[in-house]
């Protein structure tokens, strides 16, 4: 069935650092990709998507690329800041198999002054 | 703020025992989804209702029910409670049915079971 696969955490980075997570997925078709953030105590907020190949979805600072050839989804910023800590949650949707998101289990991020 | 109001924040109640969580989805928008999240299970989809009507059902056990009512509020119930259930219920919702538009969450309710 379809899947993703997000790199374990927690990362921990200094203010100003260059920032990859990455993502990878399972399903076949072509599936929409998104990038959710949850910060503590909160809900989960979009960051980005992307819904088909070689589309780049950006916001905040962060980009990822649909890469079709490597199922991939990577999440990148080039400067991070410490109010970016929070858990990074990779996803897709699948036309054919509805509409429901699934997820990665999720990547903690603390980046310190 | 999303749009998506869940109540109760947090319940906290004995095993055995049924609750009702409570979603009101963003003004507009028609689908309304439910998810668990968890320690062990990560974030998982339960179960959809598109305009009243159940659309799609994922990892949701017999004893966890839900409805959209013609307002467009959704409850999730959740009967003969185990510990195991003790997790984050999330509500999210979108405009439709377009696995394109992207799902609003609400804050969660957060479940303890003692």
């Amino acid at each position: 069935g379809d899947s993703v696969t997000q790199m374990e955490g927690p990362v921990t980075l200094s203010e100003e650092a260059f920032l990859t997570i990455n993502c990878t997925y399972t399903a076949t078709g072509y599936p929409s990709l998104f990038w959710y953030v949850q910060y503590p105590g909160e809900g989960l907020q979009l960051l980005l998507k992307a819904t088909k190949a070689d589309d780049k979805g950006s916001n905040k600072g962060f980009e990822a690329t649909y890469r079709k050839e490597t199922t991939s989804f990577h999440l990148e910023k080039g400067s991070v800041q410490v109010s970016d800590s929070a858990v990074y949650f990779c996803a897709l949707t699948r036309k054919q198999a509805g509409t429901a998101l699934i997820f990665g289990k999720g990547t903690t991020l603390s980046v310190s002054s | 703020d999303s749009g998506v109001t869940q109540t109760p924040k947090h319940l906290i109640t004995a095993t055995g025992q049924r609750v009702t969580l409570r979603c009101s989805p963003r003004s507009g928008d028609l689908s309304v989804y439910w998810y668990q999240q968890s320690l062990d299970q990560g974030l998982q989809f339960l179960i959809q209702y598109y305009n009243g009507e159940e659309r799609a059902k994922g990892n949701i056990l017999e004893r966890f029910s839900a409805q959209q009512f013609p307002d467009l509020h959704s409850e999730l119930n959740l009967s003969s409670l185990e510990l195991g259930d003790s997790a984050l219920y999330f509500c999210a919702s979108s405009a439709g049915q377009n696995s394109n538009q992207p799902q609003h969450f609400g804050d969660g309710t957060r479940l303890s079971i003692l």
